[in-house]
């Protein structure tokens, strides 16, 4: 199993910053996942951390927006950057450790911009 | 990994059985059906997963058709905590390196 845990759980911010989202997990994993959840919809990906290389971005999304950082196997960043009200979301950090079949997910952090 | 088809939205009385259907027709012999959920503001949450015999754990019974086909997950005896998105959900075990793709789900409503 895999307890993951997010910093901010919540923040508002102004268009134009940024906000760097801290992931922290209590087992060291190769693979992290960084999801978005606009309201109301469901759970898109945005990319896949892998430690000691650079993350990998779904379609869509793109490293100046959504800079990651993986410095080791238990913590991962998302920052993104130049916000808009557009960006207003939950992100959520994820893991599948080893050989699991079951992929964990954190509690969010449910950003808004005004 | 095949395309899946839920209900928008289903409601279950509180204390009876809550049966969620997926439809998953273009599922191929090597992928597994698992189950997800989303209560509100938290993340998701694994249920259950089967490859092609019925499957059952504390929280839940997988039901799979024979021909694979389509699935239906059943909450024997639904609580107004099981009011949640449940996320059908077909891919290859593939060890970890994929995330998992999300439709958009069924949301239920448990009432009182």
């Amino acid at each position: 199993s895999a307890v993951i845990s997010q910093k901010p759980s919540r923040d508002i911010c102004q268009r134009g910053t940024s906000l760097t989202i801290q992931c922290q997990v209590d087992s060291q994993v190769t693979m992290m996942f960084w999801y978005r959840q606009q309201p109301g919809q469901s759970l898109t990906l945005i990319a896949t951390a892998n430690q000691g290389s650079e993350a990998t971005y779904e379609s869509g999304f793109v490293i100046d927006k959504f800079p990651i950082s993986r410095p080791n196997l238990t913590f991962s960043t998302l920052t993104v950057s130049n916000m808009s009200p557009e960006d207003s979301s939950i992100y959520l950090c994820s893991v599948r450790p080893g050989l699991s079949y079951e992929q964990y997910f954190g509690p969010g952090t449910r950003l808004t911009v005004t | 990994d095949a395309k899946t088809t839920q209900p928008t939205s289903m409601d279950c009385a509180e204390g009876r059985a809550a049966n969620l259907p997926c439809n998953h027709s273009t599922i191929s012999g090597n992928e597994y059906v698992y189950w997800y959920r989303q209560i509100h503001s938290q993340g998701p949450q694994y249920i259950i997963h089967g490859l092609k015999n019925n499957e059952t754990n504390e929280m839940a019974s997988l039901i799979i058709t024979e021909d694979r086909k389509s699935s239906t997950l059943i909450l024997p005896h639904a609580t107004l905590r099981d009011t949640a998105v449940y996320y059908c959900i077909v891919r290859v075990e593939d060890t970890g390196r994929r995330a998992l793709t999300f439709g958009s789900g069924t949301r239920l409503q448990v009432q009182p």
